[in-house]
């Protein structure tokens, strides 16, 4: 089984609403990710958690605030979204940050910001 | 900094045929790893192959190829017997070792298949 699942698939929030993505894996992976989507544009990477620790912070604004509450569980907590922030967000597993492993991706949850 | 190129924006091929999908990449690394993903219109990206680049040996699973010339820093993607299914945006991605360990994708090459 290796299925990243990710709610909600749409979500329309307004720029003074606090809303959260959710993603969630049962493969035993301990590396986490979060990418971000514009139409016609490869994912570009925001945060990496690794064993439940953030490892990396792709200079990602504050309004986005990742969360790995256990080792099957990361959130994307938004709030004071901007228009621009509108696009496809991509959830990621691996089996861990190790050089190769093959990272398992999300359908997806796609964010507009009116 | 390692950077990713896909020269083709677009391909088109019609179903049955063989199409070849180009990705060059630029790396002061000696050891890593390339991938290909697709993304069909669901949006999931879905692994195609992926190739280790101490290995000489072209990966190979089923209709999917690769043509890793390590020298040239090319690393192209072969799909045998196009299905209507394969009709997706593909993805070459390098996978960076030192320090950031983290994928890096290129623009991307949508592919089209002609019934």
């Amino acid at each position: 089984d290796t299925e990243v699942t990710q709610t909600p698939k749409h979500l329309v929030m307004g720029m003074t609403n606090k809303k959260s993505l959710k993603c969630e894996q049962h493969m035993g992976h301990r590396a986490m990710y979060w990418y971000k989507q514009k139409a016609k544009k490869p994912p570009e990477l925001m945060f990496v958690y690794s064993y439940e620790k953030l490892s990396i912070n792709e200079s990602v604004p504050s309004r986005f605030s990742p969360e790995c509450p256990n080792s099957s569980l990361l959130n994307l907590h938004l709030h004071a979204l901007q228009p621009e922030d509108s696009a496809l967000y991509l959830c990621a597993s691996s089996q861990d940050r190790a050089v190769g492993n093959t990272i398992y991706f999300g359908e997806g949850s796609w964010l507009t910001v009116v | 900094a390692q950077t990713v190129t896909q020269s083709q924006p677009e391909m088109s091929v019609q179903e049955a045929e063989t199409v070849t999908l180009s990705c060059t990449y630029d790396t002061s690394e000696s050891d890593y790893y390339l991938f290909w993903y697709k993304q069909p219109p669901s949006r999931q990206m879905i692994l195609v192959i992926r190739q280790e680049a101490y290995k000489q040996q072209n990966a190979t699973e089923n209709r999917f190829s690769v043509n890793f010339q390590k020298a040239a820093k090319s690393f192209s993607l072969k799909i045998s017997d196009s299905q209507l299914g394969d009709a997706a945006m593909y993805f070459c991605a390098y996978f960076i070792i030192q320090g950031a360990q983290k994928l890096v994708f290129g623009q991307g090459t949508r592919l089209t298949i002609n019934p």
